[in-house]
């Protein structure tokens, strides 16, 4: 079935430390699946980060970055130097075009520690 | 202010009752979504409204049926529920199929 498996939390990593959140995906009902990942901040609602729906890019935002790749049915996410402010919720997800297929991984909690 | 909103942020009840849970979109968005997050903290798609178009995901009871008076207003109501239902509900919606979603803060429901 579709599914998609992230990292286990919490993590907890210190400021300007590099981060990787592992995802995985497995797409078996959606022929061009969508992958994203979205925050969670302290007090918010779920918000979208990046978002890459063809298989070879990279999306970015905020400093984080995410490859898709789908050799390996893989969309890690990534930051070189994590802030304070990046403590949050982590999901990976995995979507058709019209959101009618749409799994949410089980979210990373993360803690950065100044 | 423009998001997502959603009323109550939580609600405890017993099993057999009726509740209903509110979300307004001041976006301008035309599709409205709603999932449920269990407590495994999987997100499921139950519901998505798109210019009266109704797509119900064929998992979900029929005790649940989504409720819309305008496109900024997409409610939830459950008839009677079960322990079962106790879980995160989340609304979102969008301009359009495909383009970016933006979510509500949540309810939590807890059925005792």
């Amino acid at each position: 079935g579709d599914s998609v498996t992230q990292t286990e939390g919490p993590v907890t990593v210190s400021e300007s430390e590099s981060l990787i959140i592992n995802c995985t995906y497995s797409a078996t009902s959606i022929a061009y699946p969508n992958l994203f990942w979205y925050v969670r901040y302290p007090g918010e609602g779920l918000q979208l980060l990046l978002k890459v729906i063809t298989a070879g890019q990279k999306g970015s935002s905020r400093g984080f970055e995410a490859t898709y790749n789908k050799e390996t049915t893989s969309f890690h996410l990534q930051k070189a130097s994590v802030q304070e402010s990046d403590s949050a919720v982590y999901y990976c997800a995995l979507g058709d075009t019209g959101y009618q297929n749409f799994y949410f991984g089980k979210g990373t909690s993360l803690t950065v520690i100044p | 202010e423009t998001a997502v909103f959603q009323t109550p942020n939580y609600h405890v009840t017993q099993v057999g009752n009726e509740v209903s849970f509110n979300c307004k979109q001041t976006l301008g968005h035309d599709t409205m979504y709603w999932y449920k997050q269990d407590s495994k903290k999987l997100l499921k798609i139950m519901f998505s409204y798109n210019n009266k178009q109704l797509i119900v995901n064929e998992t979900v009871p029929r005790r649940f049926s989504p409720q819309s008076s305008d496109k900024a207003h997409l409610n939830l109501r459950i008839k009677s529920v079960e322990p079962e239902d106790s879980a995160v509900y989340l609304c979102a919606s969008n301009r359009d199929w495909g383009a970016e979603q933006y979510f509500g803060p949540g309810t939590r429901l807890t059925v005792l």
